[in-house]
């Protein structure tokens, strides 16, 4: 069964709005866990690494003001895309790596943004 | 992390065997090498992952140059299920945290 589920699958939102997407660790406690994007024929492109109970590290080139990450509990982790424009659209997959440290990453099933 | 680079494209016949190339030639000493696909409009999979030594599991393998400076991801049998982007990646510690290329298209023929 699946490891890691997002919700929502897909949305479909007005330019100017915000948008959640949930990933949750179903099987363990995560005390981290990573957030990609991938735009269509792309690859997934890292960008930010979500800490429970810190703040997330975010990689070069994305805004943190822009995509918001809570890491409130060590089985949820958010992202919210803040006022989301249509250049915002996107796959956005999440991924917590295996507990037993073997260098295995589980992945959601993704979230399909589309910004109107 | 070192990069990875791989064929942008593969074809393979069903139930024959394949044969996925990475080259990584700038590898350093604790850099693993993993590999993972993706079906469209899917997650990324975990296939199998290494560090010196050849690996087998139910999925696939993982055939490792001496020298580690390339790798080859070995399908045993294609389905038409395999078909999939595999990214071969590199990963200088097992945090998780993997940073993925464009990875290889494969197209399984039936």
């Amino acid at each position: 069964g699946a490891v890691v589920s997002q919700h929502p699958s897909r949305v479909i939102c007005k330019s100017g709005t915000s948008v959640k997407i949930e990933c949750r660790s179903l099987d363990f406690q995560a005390t981290t866990m990573f957030w990609y994007r991938q735009f269509p024929k792309q690859s997934l492109m890292l960008m930010a690494t979500s800490n429970e109970g810190s703040k997330a590290t975010y990689e070069q080139g994305v805004e943190k003001d822009k995509f918001l990450i809570n890491h409130a509990s060590l089985t949820l982790s958010t992202l919210t895309v803040t006022s989301a424009h249509p250049e915002d659209s996107s796959f956005y997959i999440c991924s917590v790596p295996d507990r037993a440290n073997t260098g295995e990453l589980f992945f959601g099933e993704g979230s399909r943004l589309t910004v109107l | 992390d070192a990069k990875t680079t791989q064929p942008n494209s593969m074809e393979s016949n069903e139930e024959e065997p394949v044969h996925l190339p990475c080259n990584h030639s700038t590898i350093s000493g604790t850099d693993y090498i993993h590999w993972y696909r993706q079906l469209p409009s899917q997650g990324p999979e975990y296939v199998i992952h290494g560090l010196t030594s050849n690996v087998n599991n139910r999925m696939a393998s993982l055939a490792i140059a001496e020298d580690r400076k390339s790798s080859t991801l070995i399908l045993h049998r294609a389905t038409l299920r395999d078909a999939a982007v595999y990214y071969c990646i590199l990963s200088s510690s097992n945090t998780g945290k993997l940073i993925f290329g464009q990875g290889t298209t494969l197209q399984v023929k039936p």
